[in-house]
């Protein structure tokens, strides 16, 4: 693995489903971030996570959960999903959060999810 | 609120030279990014500005006025590969990317 992965690459999910985008990163990064993408509007926040076992809400996060049981997992759950969820999801790390300095931000491939 | 404006698109000609800008209004400022973003795929990092002036990078460059809170990304000898979007996002002062909607650079033979 070099970088972040994300699975799947894409998924058509009936309304009403449960559904868990995985997420992991081999770069020992201490912050991890999931970020939908809509057309016309910009990358919005979801959750993020600043370390392990630890995690907060972003600008958009009813409908989702996370969990941070390690460094390199930040999975997202849609508890039960609705059309409005469909869209483009994006993981993302970054070496730190608050300890200033550049800490850029490096992204997935993305998961592309349809909710019918 | 917070605001990131963004032309929508763009068109240039390659070899030419393009700038695309970037607005913002954010409560507080801990650095100002550019990504780029090719069709179906993640966003790239380009450049990163937190002081005013030019940052330079190849063919790339970025300028930041932090009191007109004003960006520019300048792209020169534009090539085809260069057709992509273009993300120009704010660190706030909770340490978050605000993200603008991103511009599309169309570019012409």
């Amino acid at each position: 693995i070099a970088g972040i992965t994300q699975a799947p690459t894409s998924q058509i999910l009936a309304a009403g489903r449960r559904m868990t985008l995985r997420c992991t990163q081999d770069m020992r990064h201490n912050a991890m971030y999931w970020y939908r993408q809509d057309l016309g509007l910009g990358l919005r926040l979801i959750h993020y996570s600043n370390t392990a076992g630890t995690t907060g809400k972003g600008e958009v996060p009813d409908g989702y959960s996370v969990s941070r049981a390690n460094t390199d997992d930040f999975p997202l759950t849609l508890a039960s999903a609705v059309p409005s969820q469909t869209s483009v999801y994006f993981c993302a790390s970054s070496d730190s959060v608050s300890g200033g300095g550049q800490d850029t931000q490096y992204f997935g491939p993305g998961t592309r999810l349809t909710v019918l | 609120g917070q605001n990131i404006d963004q032309p929508t698109e763009m068109t240039a000609t390659e070899g030419a030279i393009v700038q695309i800008n970037c607005t913002y209004q954010t409560s507080g400022f801990n650095g100002l990014f550019w990504y780029q973003q090719h069709a179906g795929e993640a966003p790239t990092f380009l450049s990163y500005n937190v002081l005013d002036g030019l940052e330079e990078k190849g063919r790339f460059s970025s300028f930041l006025s932090r009191s007109k809170g004003y960006s520019y990304l300048l792209l020169k000898e534009l090539q085809m590969k260069d057709s992509a979007s273009y993300l120009c996002a704010v660190r706030d002062s909770n340490y978050q990317l605000i993200w603008g909607a991103g511009t599309k650079l169309i570019i012409k033979p």
